[in-house]
């Protein structure tokens, strides 16, 4: 099945502790990016990826890094959470190029820092 | 810089009527598309319907349709005989020319009563 994996789903961690949210598609699509969605805000985009090494950032990438050093996983590293970002998180994907239709969404990433 | 305004926070319809999801865009790219998702309680980002900026017919997709006015850059979805199962958060969102962005808009949330 095509699809988009996050994990975890459900995370709570404590302010300054390193946490890596991973993502991955098995659909082979270039095109890769993070968002959050906070309430009466909307989605957000935090960092996308256009291909394997080329990452660039979005409207909110403060505190967050990206790696893509596969095709496939694009994950997301805090290094030192903090409570503002607590937060739903959705990797997304899509093939270059192919706007109809082609942004797959994970299920999510419930975020909380305390 | 691309934005998105959805200025319906919430909306209530009853069971088998069509309601009327507004949207309306800014951006100084000719090529664009444009999408609406939905967000049930569960939290998944599920795709709706898409336009693009050169389509000259409104898209359908079953019980979708997109009122796409380009030179009121406005793209309103339309559910038509609406079902409780679309009570849910939608959103719009707009792809820019260079497929590396997705904005999204605030969202609006549907209420569909018996």
């Amino acid at each position: 099945e095509a699809q988009v994996t996050q994990n975890p789903r459900y995370l709570i961690t404590v302010t300054g502790k390193k946490l890596t949210v991973t993502c991955s598609q098995n659909m082979n699509h270039e095109y890769m990016s993070w968002y959050r969605q906070d309430p009466g805000l909307g989605l957000r985009q935090i960092y996308y990826s256009m291909n394997v090494e080329v990452t660039d950032k979005g409207d909110v990438p403060e505190g967050y890094k990206v790696s893509r050093k596969e095709k496939r996983n694009f994950p997301l590293i805090l290094e030192s959470p903090s409570p503002n970002q607590t937060s739903l998180y959705f990797c997304a994907s899509s093939l270059s190029g192919q706007g109809v239709r082609g942004y797959t969404f994970g299920s999510g990433t419930r975020l909380t820092v305390v | 810089a691309q934005k998105i305004t959805q200025t319906q926070p919430g909306m209530f319809v009853q069971e088998k009527e069509a309601v009327t999801l507004d949207c309306t865009y800014d951006t100084s790219d000719p090529s664009y598309g444009l999408f609406w998702y939905k967000q049930p309680s569960s939290g998944e980002m599920i795709f709706l319907i898409y336009q693009g900026s050169y389509d000259q017919q409104n898209a359908t997709e079953g019980r979708y349709s997109l009122n796409f006015q380009k030179a009121r850059k406005s793209a309103n979805l339309v559910i038509s005989a609406s079902q409780l199962g679309d009570s849910a958060m939608y959103f719009c969102a707009m792809r820019d020319s260079g497929y590396s962005t997705l904005t999204f808009g605030k969202g609006t949330m549907l209420l569909v009563s018996p």
